[in-house]
């Protein structure tokens, strides 16, 4: 079982629809979860970090962690052209130590 | 201004040759991290350090090496030993290696020409 899964998409949504971006982790152990988006060519930049089972909201963005079901997702709501970009799901991988480790990312494309 | 700083922004390198990327931190942040990104794909961990004078292998460390003699720097040398280093290499930091974010510095291209 890979550490971390994302569905690689793209995903595509109108312009002022929720996008649903989601990710499956492996580690019981992981406390720390983190969504960063990372537009072509440039390096990610962190949008989101979540630690608690719940959500958590930041303007537009809401985090939602369910460790149980060892599952984390981001929603956009409002989609914006601007959202275009691919959207890596990162954790802390408890069993090796401590290495922050990343899933392979969605491509999220925001429609006019 | 604090931040994470990474250079060259673009590296040439002979086949052959052992090239080493540069990266500072003056976040005193305690963990830096290296990774390896190829087009289309995520993001695979190389190799990271928990706190100075000390490092651990990633995913795909061989062909690699790493040095942390000082907290904000953490060279990375991409030796002749790894076939295929054509990539974009991003090195991160954070406060601490469990619960805290990480934050990149803007990354550098590698080609082997």
């Amino acid at each position: 079982q890979k550490e971390v899964e994302q569905n690689s998409g793209p995903l595509s949504v109108p312009e002022g629809a929720i996008a649903s971006l989601n990710c499956t982790y492996s580690d019981r152990g992981s406390q720390s979860f983190f969504w960063y988006r990372q537009y072509s060519g440039k390096s990610p930049e962190l949008i989101m970090s979540i630690y608690s089972n719940g959500d958590k909201e930041d303007g537009r963005f809401t985090a939602q962690l369910n460790k149980a079901s060892q599952y984390v997702s981001l929603l956009i709501r409002d989609s914006q052209p601007s959202d275009s970009a691919t959207y890596l799901c990162a954790f802390v991988f408890t069993g090796g130590g401590n290495k922050l480790t990343f899933g392979t990312g969605t491509q999220l494309k925001v429609e006019l | 201004d604090g931040g994470i700083t990474q250079s060259p922004k673009y590296l040439f390198r002979k086949e052959g040759q052992n090239v080493t990327l540069s990266c500072e931190q003056n976040l005193n942040h305690d963990a830096m991290y290296w990774y390896r990104q190829d087009p289309g794909q995520g993001l695979r961990l190389i190799y990271y350090s928990q706190i100075v004078n000390d490092f651990q292998k990633g995913d795909i460390a061989e062909g690699y090496s790493v040095s942390r003699e000082k907290k904000e720097s953490f060279p990375l040398t991409v030796t002749s030993a790894q076939k295929n280093p054509t990539a974009f290499y991003l090195c991160a930091s954070s406060q601490d290696s469990r619960n805290t974010e990480a934050f990149f510095g803007q990354g550098t291209r590698l080609t082997v020409v």
